[in-house]
């Protein structure tokens, strides 16, 4: 019963250096989105997919990139981290069928701590 | 975009004492949804709304979802220790994308 799962978990970076945050969920959940959050802010939109190579931006979309070439998984890529970006990341699925009562639950993988230093 | 307030900022309670924590919007949510962190962990969802009006409880947690589909409440009834975290609200309009408040963080004291 995986679920959602990101990886890694901690990392470490220096200002400069590509790093990219993996996401996969075993649901087939047909949205997966990337969070980050930061002290003092809630989950704030990064990016957002409602199905295999469709993406979209959200509410902070500068400095990443993220492809969905496969429905199980949204890596997250950092292209030239800097220290602004430091944050805890967070991946997270949903199935949308207006029909469900559960259809629009989103569901949170445990998180990647990124320091770039 | 659609911003949420989410009040209060931090609570801090005694053991055993009710606690009412809420959401507004200046726009209209279809769904409210509810969700506890704990440290280190991500967001599990405590409960979800799906129709203006609706009242649903999970054990000692009761939400509603406002009749003007503008708001939110969670009450947590006769707190203990494990209940200490972050709580998010969130509000959907349509398919997909969420906006969540800032979290209120409760402390509970023994």
């Amino acid at each position: 019963d995986a679920g959602i799962t990101q990886s890694p978990r901690y990392k470490i970076t220096e200002t400069g250096r590509q790093v990219t945050l993996m996401c996969h969920q075993t649901w087939s959940h047909s949205y997966m989105f990337w969070y980050r959050q930061d002290l003092g802010h809630g989950l704030r939109l990064i990016y957002y997919s409602a199905a295999a190579d469709i993406t979209d931006k959200g509410e902070v979309p500068d400095g990443y990139v993220v492809s969905r070439s496969k429905t199980e998984n949204f890596p997250l890529t950092l292209e030239s981290a800097t220290r602004s970006q430091t944050s805890v990341y967070f991946c997270a699925s949903s199935e949308t069928r207006p029909s469900s009562a559960l259809g629009n639950t989103i569901y949170f993988g445990e998180g990647s701590w990124l320091t770039v230093v | 975009g659609q911003q949420l307030n989410q009040s209060p900022q931090s609570m801090f309670i005694q053991e055993g004492e009710d606690v009412s924590m809420n959401c507004t919007s200046s726009s209209i949510f279809n769904t409210w949804l509810w969700y506890k962190q704990d440290p280190g962990e991500g967001p599990v969802l405590l409960i979800a709304l799906y129709k203006a009006g609706e009242l649903t409880s999970n054990g000692r947690l009761t939400a509603q979802f406002g009749i003007t589909r503008k708001d939110s409440f969670l009450n947590i009834s006769a707190s203990i220790p494990s209940d200490v975290g972050i709580y998010f609200c969130a509000g959907q309009l349509g398919a997909g994308k969420s906006t969540f408040g800032d979290g209120t963080t409760l402390t509970v004291k023994p």
